[in-house]
């Protein structure tokens, strides 16, 4: 089973530059989530969904913008990249109130 | 703002050692969940506690929930070289959001 993926799995971005985030489950899992991670941050979440067409803010949503279309894919975008967007970001999907499943994440530096 | 925090942030041991490692939050909560993560993956589910529950056990994994104190433990015994990674408690809070909170997490080092 692929559980839960991402891609791209490392970026680097310059200043100003846009890029998308894909995530996609293949669990019918009706929660997805997008948190980054930083070095003693632990997981800040920045968006979630808790169904197909609804997305809710998160701890630290600034600057990143959210899909949920299908289901089965959750978007993360970037629509003016900053360097303190470097980051590793992990989507993680879950049926409400059962533990999560995680990607590998996607590790993106922003110069 | 991170409702669970782990406690010790880093941990270094010797194959064959218990780990222990120690999780605090701040409001009620429906259950606690930790979680390991290896250097470059993404978090893994270890076991999950529900609030009307005290302990629970999974292999040579042993979870303790005390809900007067708003704390967690989460005990490896017989620690292994591979048991070393990242350890983090997430809380679900009570009140039906469904969206757990993570700590910052224990580093836990296991030299061979």
């Amino acid at each position: 089973n692929a559980g839960v993926t991402q891609t791209p799995k490392f970026r680097v971005l310059k200043t100003g530059q846009s890029m998308t985030l894909l995530c996609a489950q293949d669990m019918n899992h009706e929660y997805m989530y997008w948190y980054r991670q930083d070095p003693g941050m632990g997981l800040r979440l920045i968006h979630y969904s808790v169904g197909e067409g609804t997305t809710a803010k998160g701890e630290v949503p600034d600057g990143y913008n959210v899909s949920r279309l299908k289901k089965q894919n959750f978007l993360l975008g970037l629509e003016s990249a900053a360097p303190s967007q470097t980051s590793v970001y992990f989507c993680a999907s879950s049926q409400q109130t059962q533990p999560q499943h995680f990607g590998d994440g996607t590790r993106l530096s922003i110069l | 703002s991170q409702q669970g925090e782990e406690d010790p942030q880093a941990l270094s041991i010797q194959e064959g050692e218990n780990a222990t490692m120690n999780c605090s939050y701040k409001t009620s909560i429906n259950n606690l969940q930790w979680y390991r993560q290896n250097s470059g993956r993404g978090l893994v589910h270890l076991i999950l506690i529900r609030s009307n529950e005290r302990e629970k056990h999974s292999g040579r994994l042993r979870v303790t929930l005390d809900t007067s104190k708003k704390s967690s433990s989460l005990l490896i015994t017989a620690s292994r070289a591979a048991d070393t990674a990242s350890y983090f408690c997430a809380t679900d809070p009570a009140g039906g959001s469904y969206i757990p909170t993570f700590g910052r997490g224990t580093s836990l080092i296991v030299h061979p």
